[in-house]
């Protein structure tokens, strides 16, 4: 089957850097991406991996390692509005293309 | 560009009723994703269609539930005889392309059932 592993919840102080790491045993892979969700919101795009290596987006960084299907995302100089769920999500090629999400990791930001 | 349109953003239903729930993806997107989420959850994948097709449905229930997505119109999530396990948040999601890369989301539909 298919499965993503995040954890559940992190937190941090304003200002700060954190990393939240996924890992993921799937089959088809084709990349792995991170969407932010704000209570009662909806997901909202923020990094895409296809190959191995580093993006960096701003304050957001993603990384991908696909020989050691691992990925996380660093959040720099963390401010409140931060505080949302994070949520690795693998993208399938099944066929059909689809994408998978993990649990989510709940970011709590503290003055 | 209005993004992803969802509708209704509330629905209350009583077990057995049916619900529909309402997708028209952004301007240029072909493809259509549905995703449900429960309280604290993450998001599950249950639909991905394309205009007038199922491409991968193995995330929907084989029974009561049903999507299309017609040549004209909105995409429709169909939940019938639903239960009270169905009150969920009920996402849409549509990209550009067929690589599922980007997926943007509309506002969800939070169904009730009492």
């Amino acid at each position: 089957g298919q499965s993503l592993e995040q954890p559940s919840e992190v937190t941090a102080v304003e200002g700060a850097i954190v990393q939240i790491n996924c890992t993921y045993q799937t089959s088809g892979f084709y990349g792995l991406s991170w969407y932010q969700q704000h209570d009662g919101g909806a997901p909202t795009f923020l990094s895409y991996n296809a190959l191995d290596g580093l993006e960096e987006t701003g304050r957001f960084s993603s990384f991908l390692s696909r020989s050691d299907s691992y990925g996380y995302l660093l959040l720099q100089e963390l401010q409140m509005k931060d505080s949302a769920s994070y949520f690795c999500a693998v993208s399938l090629n099944t066929g059909g293309f689809k994408t998978i999400f993990g649990a989510g990791t709940r970011l709590f930001v503290k003055a | 560009n209005a993004g992803v349109m969802q509708n209704p953003r509330h629905l209350v239903r009583r077990r057995g009723q049916e619900a529909r729930l309402r997708c028209s993806p952004m301007k240029g997107h072909s493809h259509v994703y549905w995703y449900r989420q429960l309280p604290e959850e993450g998001l599950k994948f249950m639909v991905y269609l394309q205009k007038e097709n199922i491409i991968d449905e193995s995330g929907m229930p084989k029974e009561r539930f049903s999507a299309e997505f017609p040549k004209e119109g909105p995409s429709i999530l169909r939940i019938q005889q639903v239960v009270r396990g169905d009150s969920a948040a009920y996402f849409c999601a549509s990209s550009q392309d067929s690589g599922a890369n980007v997926l943007t989301f509309g506002a969800g539909s939070r169904l009730t059932v009492l």
